[in-house]
């Protein structure tokens, strides 16, 4: 069957804007994670959801960032404000349950102008 | 906190021949999983290969294998015959068996030269 997805592929927009990225996990998978990868920071976890509620987002950097997920499928990662900071690649991964290894999707490639 | 630590930035091998990227971490943890990630420029994290911790006996995948020593918190991957489709970033990750979240090494880029 199909991965995980994610889009967009790529983002570049202005600081100060909101942005919008959008995971698709493998279907029938209850557990969805996000992760950030940038050159300074490595990979950082970010949130956990196991259904629609999101047992651990201690990752979350600020409060500029929110995530949720509807259905037990598709989430959404969002960043209110955008700073410079922010630019990064955001990955999803997805797993049967929280017991099962994750799956990544390709990433979202953010850039803030 | 657990940590992962990946020594080695970069590591090259030729072709058919073996090569082994180091791994340690941190945890107070008896049970707990160990994971590596192949991550090529295509930019999807791939998993290589799981440990769990209670088991004793190495997991093995293909060409792929550990050598996981639990008592020293070392877990070494090592590939054997390289293929130049090996060429990638290697991330050595942790997990606890209460599931959530990744904690990944700094990654070792791994060129496989012809």
């Amino acid at each position: 069957g199909a991965g995980v997805s994610q889009s967009p592929s790529n983002k570049v927009t202005e600081k100060g804007k909101d942005v919008e990225l959008r995971c698709d996990p493998i279907s029938g998978h209850t557990a969805l994670y996000w992760y950030r990868q940038s050159l300074g920071q490595g990979l950082e976890f970010l949130i956990y959801f196991q259904g629609n509620s999101a047992p651990d987002k201690s990752g979350l950097p600020s409060d500029r960032f929110s995530a949720e997920r509807t259905g037990g499928s598709v989430s959404t990662l969002t960043i209110q404000r955008t700073q410079q900071e922010d630019s990064a690649v955001y990955l999803c991964a997805s797993s049967l349950n929280q017991y099962q290894p994750q799956h990544f999707g390709d990433g979202t490639r953010l850039s803030i102008l | 906190a657990q940590t992962v630590t990946q020594s080695q930035p970069e590591m090259s091998v030729q072709e058919a021949e073996t090569v082994t990227l180091s791994c340690t971490y941190d945890t107070s943890e008896n049970n707990y999983y160990l994971f590596w990630y192949k991550q090529p420029p295509s930019r999807q994290m791939i998993l290589v290969i799981r440990q769990e911790a209670y088991k004793q006996q190495n997991a093995t995948e293909n060409r792929f294998s550990v050598n996981f020593q639990k008592a020293a918190k070392s877990f070494s991957l090592k590939i054997s015959d390289s293929q130049l489709g090996d060429t990638a970033m290697y991330f050595c990750a942790y997990q606890e068996t209460s599931g959530s979240r990744l904690t990944f090494g700094e990654g070792t880029q791994l060129t496989v030269n012809p």
